[in-house]
């Protein structure tokens, strides 16, 4: 089955500057690689995602990479602000018709410092 | 429009005892799927409906745990004989083709 690796486990930045996380996976037919954050006592929310047929993707200050041949995906946050402070997690999954189970990484604690 | 919800939001259990956890997924989702997430740890999957047929259950741990969506909508997921290693926050999701929407969660406290 599938395994995804996250790193670091915790990041700690002071305001104003990025953050990247990194994420490995191992099944090459994984093709849909969700991005979500999770604050202290609620849902995993999603805030991107990238399909296997994009090299990058772009929101206002989040951006999402991804290397195929690599099986490398990160996600990038410019301009960190204290409401970023949240633990972020990587998945990967195969889509199809139906039944796209999540093979989750193991989370990041991102703390972002005044 | 109203998201996904769960309830119980807590359940506390003595060791032993049967619980039963409900998720109420986006109206007019056909896939829903179970989670269970250990404290500090990323969310594993458990099992996924689609419409009211179960087709994959291969994350359920042991035959202590069964899930049920008997009419495509509401889903159960149920523990027998509850341990400790059960704690854990058990998430409920439903879905579009792609992206999966979570709901609040059910946190188990097994005693």
């Amino acid at each position: 089955g599938e395994n995804v690796e996250q790193h670091p486990s915790t990041l700690s930045v002071q305001e104003g500057d990025s953050a990247v996380i990194k994420c490995t996976y191992s099944d090459s037919a994984s093709n849909y690689f969700p991005w979500y954050k999770q604050e202290l006592g609620k849902r995993p929310q999603l805030i991107i995602d990238i399909r296997s047929n994009v090299g990058e993707k772009k929101d206002q200050r989040i951006a999402v990479t991804l290397n195929k041949t690599a099986k490398h995906f990160s996600l990038h946050i410019t301009e960190t602000q204290p409401e970023d402070s949240a633990v972020y997690f990587c998945a990967a999954s195969w889509v199809t018709g139906g039944g796209n189970k999540l093979t989750f990484g193991t989370g990041t604690q991102l703390k972002v410092e005044l | 429009g109203a998201g996904v919800s769960q309830s119980p939001r807590y359940k506390v259990a003595k060791r032993g005892q049967d619980v039963a956890l409900r998720c109420d997924p986006i109206s007019g989702h056909v896939s829903l799927f179970w989670y269970q997430q250990a404290l500090g740890q990323g969310p594993e999957f458990l099992t996924y409906f689609q419409n009211e047929a179960q087709l994959d259950k291969s994350g359920l741990p042991s035959d202590r745990f069964f899930a049920e969506r008997p009419e495509g909508s509401v889903s159960t997921l149920k523990i027998q004989r509850t341990q400790q290693e059960d704690s854990a926050v058990y998430l409920c999701a439903s879905s579009t083709i792609n992206e999966q929407f979570f709901g609040p969660g059910t946190r188990l406290t097994v005693l």
